[in-house]
């Protein structure tokens, strides 16, 4: 089982949509949870950083952390087509532990 | 533009060879990871470097190896390459040397085996 699951869609949604990208993990001991997107052959860029449960709002990008049921979610408002890419999430337990990212979920947005 | 700049963009070599990618982190950093990105793995940390000294390692063959200098630029040497070594390589670098600090990668280099 890899610690951090994450669907690897395509997730396909009209312009203007409510999109939720997900990710479950396994280690109980994680406590820094980001997103990252990523568009096709370039590098990771980091979209929202969170500590422990709750949410985080950035603009259109709504970040929510569960640490009950170990569920990760990005919640993006009205969604334009620049959103477009790879959304990977991404979790570490702190100290010297390494970052530990699902596999991506590919979302296109269609004007 | 993340401030990370890697060299080359892409890489092209044959079965057994050895190549070296190059890093540069961002102005401050003192942090900087290497990662593999292949399409049934996706991103796997393979090392980090802080301030010059190795601090943690994730899955690295032994066939790979890294440095950080005194300018704090990385190389990620990869030897007898075999063609599945075809991925993606990103270098990220962050500020301090745990975890929690936010990693900001750069464009990538594309190895391709034959």
């Amino acid at each position: 089982q890899k610690e951090v699951e994450q669907d690897p869609g395509p997730l396909s949604v009209p312009e203007g949509a409510i999109v939720s990208l997900n990710c479950t993990y396994s280690n109980s001991a994680f406590q820094y949870f980001m997103w990252y997107r990523q568009y096709s052959r370039k590098g990771p860029e980091l979209l929202m950083y969170t500590y422990s449960s709750g949410n985080k709002e950035d603009g259109r990008f709504t970040a929510q952390v569960d640490k009950s049921s170990k569920y990760i979610s990005l919640f993006i408002r009205d969604s334009q087509p620049s959103d477009s890419a790879t959304y990977l999430c991404a979790t570490n337990s702190g100290g010297y532990q390494k970052v530990t990212f699902g596999t991506g979920t590919k979302l296109q947005v269609i004007p | 533009d993340s401030g990370v700049t890697q060299t080359p963009k892409h890489l092209i070599t044959a079965t057994g060879q050895r190549v070296t990618l190059r890093c540069s982190p961002r102005s401050g950093d003192l942090s900087v990871y290497w990662y593999q990105q292949s399409l049934d793995q996706g991103l796997q940390f393979l090392i980090q470097y802080y301030n010059g000294e190795e601090r943690a390692k994730g899955n690295i063959l032994e066939r790979f190896s890294a440095q950080q200098f005194p300018d704090l630029h990385s190389e990620l040497n990869l030897s007898s390459l075999e063609l599945g070594d075809s991925a993606l390589y990103f270098c990220a670098s962050s500020v301090g040397g745990t975890g929690t600090y936010e990693q900001y990668f750069g464009p990538g280099t594309r190895l391709t085996v034959t």
